[in-house]
């Protein structure tokens, strides 16, 4: 079946324009998670979505970064007056959201900020 | 000090060889214990789940250890195509269930 799918793959933008980033879930997971990770590290956690409505954001860096997931579906990570260092991969993952749900992970998108 | 640690390497094996991985994690209220293989630009796949009475998936074997907060995999015979980063994973539970990933060790099997 289809896995969890993220577009654009690549985005290349410039220092302070704004970014949206697109996550589509595995159909009927409930739990969606997003994740950066920079060059030679881990991913690092950013949010959790359980159905429509954020249950941690404590990852998320500064208030330029955003997201939603308006139908509990597909969600939107939107980061704000872009700066260099948010140059990284951008990971989404979903889970069906029980406790010992498996994280599957999309192949990501690649921001670089020039 | 970084809520989970493991060793960068890299590390550089023959085929056929035996490779330890180790980590250790600072969370004593962690639930959930991983290991994710990443290839290169590539997203994380799940490897196995880590339980406490250690578990087994053909060569490879992980072990946790939670009064040391220490978590280890071992690959046996090793192939060329386990060639990849190998990331230490931890998971809360209820509202954190967020993974916190290793930084990742780096593994090449040689001809």
């Amino acid at each position: 079946g289809a896995g969890v799918s993220q577009t654009p793959s690549n985005k290349v933008t410039e220092k302070g324009k704004y970014v949206e980033l697109r996550c589509d879930p595995i159909s009927g997971h409930t739990a969606l998670y997003w994740y950066r990770q920079s060059l030679g590290q881990g991913p690092e956690f950013l949010i959790y979505f359980q159905g429509t409505g954020a249950a941690d954001d404590s990852g998320l860096p500064n208030d330029r970064f955003f997201a939603v997931r308006p139908e509990g579906s597909v969600s939107t990570l939107k980061i704000q007056r872009t700066e260099r260092g948010d140059s990284a991969v951008y990971l989404c993952a979903s889970s069906l959201g029980g406790a010992e749900g498996e994280q599957f992970f999309g192949p990501g998108t690649r921001l670089t900020v020039l | 000090r970084k809520e989970v640690e493991q060793d960068p390497g890299p590390f550089n094996v023959p085929e056929g060889a035996t490779v330890a991985f180790n980590c250790t994690y600072s969370n004593s209220a962690s639930q959930s214990f991983f290991w994710y293989r990443q290839d290169c630009r590539k997203e994380p796949k799940l490897l196995m789940s880590v339980y406490s009475s250690g578990n087994e998936d053909g060569r490879f074997t992980a072990q946790l250890n939670r009064a040391s907060q220490y978590i280890s995999l071992l690959i046996r015979d090793s192939k060329l195509s386990d060639s990849a980063t190998y990331l230490c994973v931890v998971g809360g539970w209820g509202s954190a269930r967020q993974l916190t990933f290793g930084s990742g060790t780096q593994l090449t099997v040689l001809p």
